[in-house]
């Protein structure tokens, strides 16, 4: 149980385009999804908090027009990122919240690696 | 801000070896920490975790003490296989009912045969 997907797993796209990430919980609801970045050898960043049915909250620093997120159902959140460009390169890396059976923790998708060219 | 450091790596050892992985943390109130693990492809799996001082978080042969006085959750095993080969995260909440986690840098670990 408490499996969390994303796809794609790798995306190439080139610079000014803008590509969309999805993240599901594939066998519990999750009212609240994180999207996080990692750089190499660095930890991972959150980026902002996803909420269903609202607008997500967004860490200091992160550029909430860049970063778009919707969470519209309770399996389902998407980041866009918009207007790529080569410093968005980058993994990103999703979780949801479990509740009940699944002890309110976070439970992490296996990441999609960004490259913009 | 709060914030989570682990010991540099990567660690390299061999199989049967003792596993120490440091991890220090600071923060303004009373934590919970925890100790996730990325096996290749795959996501962060929650590999123990602790939510008061002097606990002691186990799973998998893997320990961990919350150690208030020296603000420290560090990870060991006593006798390490190679399927542990994997990158290890510490990690804390601020508080019990708090939702974000604040990580460390992440130390990968192989195991040699």
């Amino acid at each position: 149980g408490a499996v969390v997907s994303q796809h794609p797993s790798r995306v190439i796209c080139k610079s000014g385009t803008s590509v969309k990430i999805e993240c599901r919980s594939l066998d519990f609801q999750a009212t609240t999804m994180f999207w996080y970045r990692q750089f190499p050898k660095k930890s991972l960043m959150l980026m902002a908090t996803s909420n269903e049915g609202s607008k997500a909250t967004y860490e200091q620093g992160v550029e909430k027009d860049k970063f778009l997120i919707n969470h519209a159902s309770l399996t389902l959140s998407t980041l866009t990122v918009t207007s790529a460009h080569p410093e968005d390169s980058s993994f990103y890396i999703c979780s949801a919240l479990g509740g009940g059976s699944f002890s309110y923790e976070q439970y992490f998708g296996p990441g999609t690696r960004l490259t913009v060219t | 801000g709060d914030s989570v450091t682990q010991m540099e790596g990567p660690v390299t050892l061999s199989e049967e070896a003792f596993l120490t992985i440091n991890c220090t943390y600071t923060a303004t109130g009373y934590p919970s920490l925890f100790w996730y693990v990325q096996y290749p492809g795959e996501g962060l799996q929650l590999l123990l975790k602790a939510t008061k001082a002097d606990d002691k978080g186990s799973n998998k042969g893997f320990e961990a003490t919350y150690r208030k006085e020296t603000t420290s959750f560090h990870l060991e095993k006593g006798s390490v296989q190679v399927s542990d080969s994997a990158v290890y995260f510490c990690a804390l909440k601020e508080s019990q009912g708090a939702q974000k986690l604040v990580f460390g840098q992440g130390t990968r670990l192989t195991i040699n045969p």
